[in-house]
């Protein structure tokens, strides 16, 4: 079945540093790739999505690129605020269903 | 309205109740999904529906575990003889088709004690 692994945290960082959050997935056919961000208190938000090989996704300064011959999806910011400290999700959506990591929790230190 | 809204938000229930948890997506979409999320775990698929038809629910867990979306907007997902295990995030979401992805609501925790 489809599947998604991602880096395990927590991780921790201090503001202005580069983030990286790698995602890799097992799936059959032509799956869509997401990045879902659960801020503390708050319900999960769609942030960036590629819908097919090669699209890059961006969003509030997060870039993701689908790379099918690596089938993976790494969740890249380049200098991060205090106000992404969040739990991250990589998420694959074939046909109708997504399937989610296990997510990430980033805490971002001033 | 503007999101996907949840009821109650939290929920405690003693072991053996049954509970009721309440969706109201997002007007005119067609899709909605339950998911339920443990602590410290990404959201687990539990079920599908596309309008009033549930087209997929191999993700419940038993048989105690029933959902409904009879006029296709409103949705309930209910846990008959609740037990410890139960106690989650259940999260719903609605969409209008794959490629733009779906909203989440902010789900309701349940608590079994």
């Amino acid at each position: 079945g489809d599947s998604v692994t991602q880096m395990e945290g927590p991780v921790t960082l201090s503001e202005e540093a580069f983030l990286t959050i790698n995602c890799t997935y097992t799936a059959t056919g032509y799956p869509s790739l997401f990045w879902y961000v659960q801020y503390p208190g708050e319900g999960l938000q769609l942030l960036l999505k590629a819908t097919k090989a090669d699209d890059k996704g961006s969003n509030k300064g997060f870039e993701a690129t689908y790379r099918k011959e690596t089938t993976s999806f790494h969740l890249e910011k380049g200098s991060v605020q205090v106000s992404d400290s969040a739990v991250y999700f990589c998420a694959l959506l074939n046909d109708y269903k997504l399937s989610f990591g296990a997510g990430t929790t980033v805490t971002v230190r001033a | 309205g503007a999101g996907v809204s949840q009821s109650p938000r939290y929920k405690v229930a003693k072991r053996g109740q049954d509970v009721a948890l309440r969706c109201d997506p997002i007007s005119g979409h067609v899709s909605l999904f339950w998911y339920q999320q443990a602590l410290g775990q990404g959201p687990e698929f539990l079920t599908y529906f596309q309008n009033e038809a549930q087209l997929d629910k191999s993700g419940l867990p038993s048989d105690r575990f029933f959902a409904e979306r009879p006029e296709g907007s409103v949705s309930t997902l209910k846990i008959q003889r609740t037990q410890q295990e139960d106690s989650a995030v259940y999260l719903c979401a609605s969409g209008q088709g794959r490629d733009y992805g779906y909203t989440f609501g902010s789900g309701t925790r349940l608590t079994v004690v």
